[in-house]
């Protein structure tokens, strides 16, 4: 099963929004995203599409339509800088967890 | 809040065996809830590598062959062992708690097993 595809890189001025997009996720709706700063584990922000864990700051919002679920960060801000990734099942009879790809957001 | 220990060798010679255990704290193998393990490659992205609960496991299609997860209930412990390790088995490697349904709620700090001889 090959990775998702997601954006290498976005970028944006503090205060702006950015939307990331996931392409390749299955009909169901179990989409999750992480966010990862250099030299340090993963951090849930985006669980069952759209579902914030505590803590977790209203900016971040995610969507799907179709096989392409999205997360947009609005009110940039630096330390956003990070590594995000999108993950699905991989859908048929086998379970199977897929990462994206990774894309790096850069705050200019 | 659980928290998540990955322990084990940083360095394993090739086709010898990398074993890795992770101890959680703060939480309890119940019936209901999964243990994963991921990796990330070097300056490369996330790869599943298999879940474990109390009455079963999956694993990653392609590492099935190569690997066992296991579950120590009793010291709150799981446990990865991948055999024939190449230098593509280089990764830092993550233990996690699973969320219901399909996402990883929690990680540990991620350790660096690195093959080489």
């Amino acid at each position: 099963q090959s990775a998702l595809t997601q954006p290498a890189s976005v970028s944006g001025s503090p205060g702006q929004s950015i939307t990331i997009s996931c392409i390749g996720t299955s009909s169901d709706n179990l989409v999750s995203w992480y966010q990862q700063h250099p030299g340090e584990a993963p951090k849930l922000i985006i669980y069952e599409v759209i579902k914030r864990p505590s803590g977790v700051s209203h900016r971040f919002s995610g969507s799907k339509s179709g096989n392409t679920a999205s997360l947009t960060i609005s009110g940039l801000q630096a330390e956003d800088e990070a590594d995000y990734y999108c993950c699905s099942n991989a859908g048929g009879p086998v379970i199977l967890y897929v990462f994206g790809t990774g894309t790096t957001v850069t705050v200019l | 809040q659980v928290q998540l220990q990955e322990s084990g060798p940083g360095l394993v010679k090739p086709s010898g065996t990398l074993s890795l255990t992770c101890s959680v704290s703060g939480g309890s193998f119940t019936s209901g809830t999964w243990w994963t393990w991921i990796r990330q490659p070097p300056g490369k992205g996330l790869e599943w590598i298999g879940e474990i609960f109390l009455s079963g496991s999956h694993y990653n299609p392609s590492l099935k062959s190569r690997l066992t997860i296991s579950l120590d209930k009793s010291n709150n412990q799981f446990s990865l062992s991948l055999t024939s390790v190449t230098a593509a088995d280089t990764a830092v490697y993550y233990c996690a708690k699973n969320g219901v349904p399909w996402y990883f709620e929690s990680w540990g700090q991620g350790i660096l097993v690195t093959v080489s001889s």
